[in-house]
């Protein structure tokens, strides 16, 4: 079984900022298999990214992902005040589909 | 538009189960994987198990094993979550969510979630 460490667990920026998440698997994430999602308070996740690098529908460009292997980014290269949320890694290469524990993005 | 409306909140006791449904719309249901995935206060995201779109294949987290049962009814558009023996770390928000269409294994579309609380 995959495992997915997200670090740092909390990252404080202001917005205007960059922010660079990671996302670490236990071991290699075949075809990049690997999706990110935000949460908001009180609010179901989102998909933003799926393929590693792939932008779902609707995504602003400022959200990007990248990696392969075992070792995952996100990047948000001007952070937008509706951005501070929390971020998951999930892997889809293989049962069980796992999140990683989460990042939270907030305010600083 | 594309939407998974799903049941009201639930207060069960020790040991009953609850049952979740969630209502598709908005895209050929029938095509679709499903999964359900759950988020314990304050705590991230565990995926609990997938629906194949016949209902005759699914698969399911470890510690769901045994105590999950997942059905879906294309006439209704609908699929349910049944969790039985509930334990009061089964308190938690149940999401179902849409598996992509391409990829089953990730979700684009996802319910608001429903509050089960377990409680004596």
């Amino acid at each position: 079984e995959i495992v997915l460490t997200q670090s740092p667990g909390t990252l404080s920026l202001s917005p205007g900022e960059r922010a660079t998440l990671s996302c670490r698997a236990s071991q290699s994430v075949s075809s990049s298999y690997l999706a990110w999602y935000q949460q908001k308070p009180g609010q179901a996740p989102r998909l933003l990214i799926y393929g590693a690098s792939t932008r779902a529908t609707g995504i602003p460009d400022r959200f990007s992902g990248s990696g392969s292997g075992t070792d995952f980014t996100l990047t948000i290269s001007r952070l937008e005040p509706e951005d501070f949320a929390v971020y998951y890694c999930q892997q889809y290469a293989g049962s069980p589909y796992i999140f990683g524990q989460g990042t939270k993005l907030d305010i600083k | 538009q594309v939407q998974l409306v799903q049941s009201g909140a639930e207060v069960k006791t020790p040991g009953a189960s609850v049952k979740v449904s969630c209502k598709a719309s908005g895209f050929p249901f029938s095509n679709y994987y499903m999964h359900w995935v759950r988020q314990a206060p304050g705590q991230g995201l565990e995926w609990m198990g997938i629906i194949n779109p016949s209902g005759a294949i699914t698969d399911w987290a470890q510690n769901s094993q045994g105590r999950l049962t997942m059905t879906r009814d294309t006439s209704t558009t609908t699929v349910y979550m049944e969790l039985s023996n509930l334990r009061s770390e089964d308190t938690a928000v149940y999401y179902c969510a849409r598996g992509n269409y391409y990829y089953y294994y990730f979700m684009d579309v996802w319910g608001k979630g429903t509050t089960v609380t377990v409680s004596s």
